[in-house]
C-alpha cells in the first residue's frame, strides 16, 4: 500500500516550453503533497506544500509564477514548470502524506528528471 | 529553526564492514520526528525509519540499527555487515510538530559506497 505515482519519469524539452508533472496517490487520499527539487549530488529542497482545495505554500525563494501547483483532488497534485530554461533542469520529486496522519512518513514518487535544452 | 546536519559527505567501506552514518539535528520543539531515507542510484526515496522525540529506545531491523540520543541531538544509523546493495545516498530528516506538522527538512545526505 501507500503508492505514489509520478509521471513522467523523464522529460527533455526545448527552452521556453512548459512542462507538467503529475503526482498521484494511488491507494490513499492525500490532503497534503509536497514538491521537492534535487540538484545532482545535493539534498532534497522543499519547493512547496500543496494543499487540496487551496493555494500551495511556497518556500522562500521559489517563484510562484514559475512553478505552478494545482491540487484539485485528494489524489492528484500537478507541478507545471512554466517557460522552462536550462537552469530549471533538475530532479523533481513529489511526496504525499496520507490524510489525517501527521508526522507519518511521506510516501515519495520515483521522481521526474527534467532536462531543458 | 530546524536544521539537520549530516557531516559525512561520502563514506567508502568494503563489504562486510560495519558503518555508521551520523545525523545531528537542531530544533526548538519538544515534539518532533526524525526519519531516515535511502536513495539508491535509481533515484527513488525509500523510507527506513521514523522516530518521535519521546521514544529514545534504540531500534534494530535486520542489519540496520538506529541510536537516538536526545542529549546530543543525534540520530545515528548503523549498517552491520554492509553489502554492495547498501550503496546509496542516505538522508536524515526532521519534522517539527508545531509548524503545522507537514514540513520535513532533509540533511545534505551521506553517500555510501560499499565495495565488493
Amino acid at each position: 500500500g501507500a503508492v505514489v505515482s509520478q509521471h513522467p519519469s523523464w522529460v527533455i524539452c526545448k527552452s521556453g516550453t512548459s512542462v507538467k508533472i503529475e503526482c498521484r496517490s494511488l491507494d490513499f487520499q492525500a490532503t497534503t503533497m509536497f514538491w521537492y527539487r534535487q540538484f545532482p549530488k545535493q539534498s532534497l529542497m522543499l519547493m512547496a506544500t500543496s494543499n487540496e482545495g487551496s493555494k500551495a505554500t511556497y518556500e522562500q525563494g521559489v517563484e510562484k509564477d514559475k512553478f505552478l501547483i494545482n491540487h484539485a483532488s485528494l489524489t492528484l497534485s500537478t507541478l507545471t514548470v512554466t517557460s522552462a530554461h536550462p537552469e530549471d533542469s533538475s530532479f523533481y520529486i513529489c511526496s504525499a502524506q496520507r490524510s489525517g496522519s501527521r508526522h507519518q512518513p511521506q510516501h515519495f514518487g520515483d521522481g521526474t528528471r527534467l532536462s531543458i535544452l | 529553526a530546524q536544521k539537520v546536519t549530516q557531516a559525512q559527505t561520502e563514506i567508502s567501506v568494503v563489504e562486510k564492514e560495519d558503518v555508521t552514518l551520523d545525523c545531528v539535528y537542531e530544533t526548538r520543539d519538544t515534539t518532533y520526528y526524525l526519519f531516515w531515507y535511502k536513495q539508491p542510484p535509481s533515484g527513488e526515496l525509500v523510507f527506513l525509519i521514523r522516530r518521535n522525540s519521546f521514544d529514545e529506545q534504540n531500534e534494530i531491523s535486520g542489519r540496520y540499527s538506529w541510536n537516538f540520543q536526545k542529549s546530543t541531538s543525534s540520530f545515528n544509523f548503523t549498517i552491520t555487515a554492509s553489502q554492495v546493495v547498501d550503496s546509496a545516498v542516505y538522508f536524515c530528516a526532521l519534522s517539527e510538530a508545531n509548524t503545522g506538522g507537514f514540513k520535513t527538512i532533509f540533511g545534505a545526505g551521506t553517500r555510501l559506497f560499499v565495495k565488493a
